[in-house]
């Protein structure tokens, strides 16, 4: 079945302590990206990658890391966790570069205390 | 600034009308465009495509796209409860997806 996988689907942590949520596809698609959905403000880009070892800042960046090793996994990595980071995160991937169809995972909801 | 502008709603219909869901976008160079329905608690699940200036039709749905006025609508026909969701707009500019806050859409039975 094609799908994009994210672990973990819940998360409570602390403020400081390092954590990684990772993104995986099985589509063989080019383009991956992280979002996060807060409400009142949408959907936004964090981070994207158009290739392997090719990674871009999105919109809002700030407090994250992302790393694109291999072609089918893109995990996004905060450093020190803040509460401002609790939220809603999703990955998704498309199999073109150039703008089309976003498959998403099932979303990770991030707690920061 | 590129910005994806929707009314948020909500937005309630009766069952068998037709909705109908606006967006605005402010960058010219915007390449590609969506509509994304979310249920409460999921993951956003594309609707529509479209790339060109005119209609698409897909079944109930049909979006239009006018790049000189810089939006791009979905008129969901014949509403069913179960199109009761948030619809997401999203513009692709420039390597990133750019999305609306989303109308929440709701189908009276």
């Amino acid at each position: 079945e094609a799908q994009v996988t994210q672990n973990p689907r819940y998360l409570i942590t602390v403020t400081g302590k390092k954590l990684t949520v990772t993104c995986s596809q099985n589509m063989n698609h080019e383009y991956m990206s992280w979002y996060r959905q807060d409400p009142g403000l949408g959907l936004r880009q964090i981070y994207y990658s158009m290739n392997v070892e090719v990674t871009d800042k999105g919109d809002v960046p700030e407090g994250y890391k992302v790393s694109r090793k291999e072609k089918r996994n893109f995990p996004l990595i905060l450093e020190s966790p803040s509460p401002n980071q609790t939220s809603l995160y999703f990955c998704a991937s498309s199999f073109s570069v150039a703008g089309g169809e976003l498959f998403f995972g099932e979303g990770s909801r991030l707690t920061v205390l | 600034q590129k910005e994806v502008e929707q009314n948020s709603g909500p937005l309630s219909v009766p069952e068998g009308a037709i909705a109908s869901l606006n967006c605005t976008y402010s960058d010219r160079g915007s390449q590609s465009f969506f509509w994304y329905r979310q249920y409460s608690g999921k993951s956003p699940e594309l609707i529509m495509s479209i790339y060109s200036n005119g209609d698409k039709e897909d079944g109930r749905f049909t979006a239009q796209l006018n790049k000189a006025s810089q939006y791009v609508s979905l008129l969901i026909r014949d509403s069913q409860p179960s199109d009761s969701a948030t619809y997401l707009c999203a513009v692709f500019i420039g390597n990133q997806f750019y999305f609306g806050t989303g109308t929440s859409l709701t189908v009276i039975p």
